[in-house]
């Protein structure tokens, strides 16, 4: 049971804007960054949005990210069918010493 | 340019310790602020962070399983070592290691490739 909580599976059309969201605590989200990575098949995941809103180069601007208090959202604008994959999101979480933890993942499938 | 790659032993048996090496190029882990951690991937679900280690060689890791790593470097070699005692079927997974950095260290870019670990008799 992971510690940041996610949809299971999301779906959208082409064209169409899917969010993505993420769930926390006063001691993940509520006080440090929020980063999402994308996960397509078969491959290793890809650092998608880092600092809770920001892209790496390359990353289309189709992609955005926010966070309000202890929560967390992706945003997918104009659906594309290379989007589907699995979306990840995770942060530091301050109890215990310090941890990373990560949410279970939320399948995106384009119909 | 930035790479990490996994190795190790792709079949452990039961009980027996584990041990996986990143090997990475690009940048230094002696250099303030950098890190590197290690994520796996059981087939079919979702990541999970095992441990990091940073340039001033301090150490975190994963709760519920610290008991069972110890991750250490050898910046000479660009190297990090994690290893995982007591293996069981439960930790079949793809492992990943990544470049992380202290000012957020859930920060992971890039990752390497990943290396799937079977534990079976």
């Amino acid at each position: 049971q992971s510690v940041l909580t996610q949809p299971p599976s999301a779906s959208g059309t082409p064209g169409q804007r899917v969010t993505i969201s993420c769930s926390g605590s006063s001691s993940n989200i509520g006080s440090n960054t929020v980063n999402w990575y994308q996960q397509l098949p078969g491959t290793a995941p890809k650092l998608l949005i880092y600092s809770n809103n920001q892209r790496p180069s390359g990353v289309p601007d189709r992609f955005s990210g926010s966070k309000s208090g202890t929560s967390a959202s992706l945003a997918i604008s104009g659906l594309q069918s290379e989007d589907e994959a699995d979306y990840y999101c995770a942060a530091w979480d301050d109890s215990l010493n310090g941890q990373v933890v990560f949410g279970g993942g939320t399948k995106l499938t384009v119909l | 340019q930035v790479t990490l790659r996994e190795s190790g032993p792709a079949l452990v048996k039961p009980t027996q310790t584990l041990t996986l090496t990143c090997t990475f190029s690009g940048f230094s882990l002696s250099t303030s602020g950098m890190c590197v951690s290690w994520i796996r991937q059981p087939p079919g679900k979702a990541l999970e962070w095992l441990a990091l280690i940073d340039w001033d060689d301090d150490k975190y890791y994963s709760t519920s399983l610290k008991t069972r790593l110890t991750i250490s470097k050898d910046t000479s070699k660009n190297q990090v070592v994690l290893t995982m005692t007591n293996m069981d079927p439960v930790d079949t997974a793809t492992y990943y290691c990544a470049r992380s950095h202290r000012a957020d260290v859930g920060w992971f870019d890039p990752w390497g490739q990943g290396t799937l670990v079977t534990v079976s008799s």
